[in-house]
């Protein structure tokens, strides 16, 4: 059963335009979200995370948005650059739980 | 400090045969993750540490698997019997209690193809 999606397997942007990666949740007892990036033969890296209290959430060129009601959140990758060509992992958690749920990633291509 | 380390990077093995990874998280890091990522997929959760204490297991950890983190430093994941199934990227990731916001840190992974 898979509680975090990514629908979007792959992403292409060209570079110095905006990225938006989307994820949907089903399991409303998540209250935490956070976005990874994983290069090819590395681990994955915290890129940025949203408590549910709050619905935006911004560090420099990315920013995580959150729809509650809509069991949605997105990145936005403003400018694109070709650095940011990665897998990003959307990963939820529920208060008081040790461990994340994972989607399956969004490839993103950024096209210089 | 070098971040979370994970060894060996990669391990082939024989169907039936016995393997060992090893974690060593940031020194600092109380709390301590194996994940398991297959092809396609994001990773998913095995087992935590809290310091020395095996605290959560997943029912994906089945009795072929075991992990241990003697004094709450380095961890070790051991996989009996191997299968085919079992082939997949072994994460490690470290973080500290009390900082939810900032994630874990993860290690580049052992990959363990089982033929």
């Amino acid at each position: 059963d898979q509680q975090v999606k990514q629908n979007s397997p792959s992403l292409s942007v060209q570079e110095g335009r905006i990225s938006i990666l989307n994820c949907d949740y089903t399991n409303s007892m998540f209250d935490y979200f956070l976005w990874y990036k994983k290069y090819p033969a590395e681990g994955p890296t915290f890129l940025i995370s949203i408590s549910s209290i709050k619905d935006k959430n911004e560090d420099g060129r990315f920013t995580v948005f959150l729809n509650k009601s809509a069991k949605h959140l997105s990145l936005h990758i403003v400018p694109s650059q070709p650095g940011d060509s990665a897998v990003y992992f959307c990963a939820a958690s529920k208060s008081g739980a040790n461990n994340l749920f994972f989607g399956t990633g969004t490839r993103l291509t950024v096209i210089p | 400090d070098t971040g979370v380390s994970q060894n060996p990077r990669h391990k082939i093995t024989k169907r039936g045969q016995n393997v060992t990874f090893r974690c060593d998280p940031i020194s600092e890091h109380n709390r301590l993750y194996w994940y398991r990522q297959t092809l396609g997929q994001g990773p998913e959760f095995l087992t935590y540490f809290q310091n020395e204490a095996q605290l959560e297991k997943s029912r994906l950890l089945s009795d072929r698997f075991s992990a241990e983190r003697p004094k709450g430093s380095f961890s070790t994941l051991e996989i009996q019997r191997t299968e085919q199934g079992d082939s997949a990227m072994y994460l490690c990731a470290s973080s500290l209690s009390s900082r939810r916001n900032y994630g874990y840190t993860f290690g580049s992974g052992t990959r363990l193809t089982v033929v």
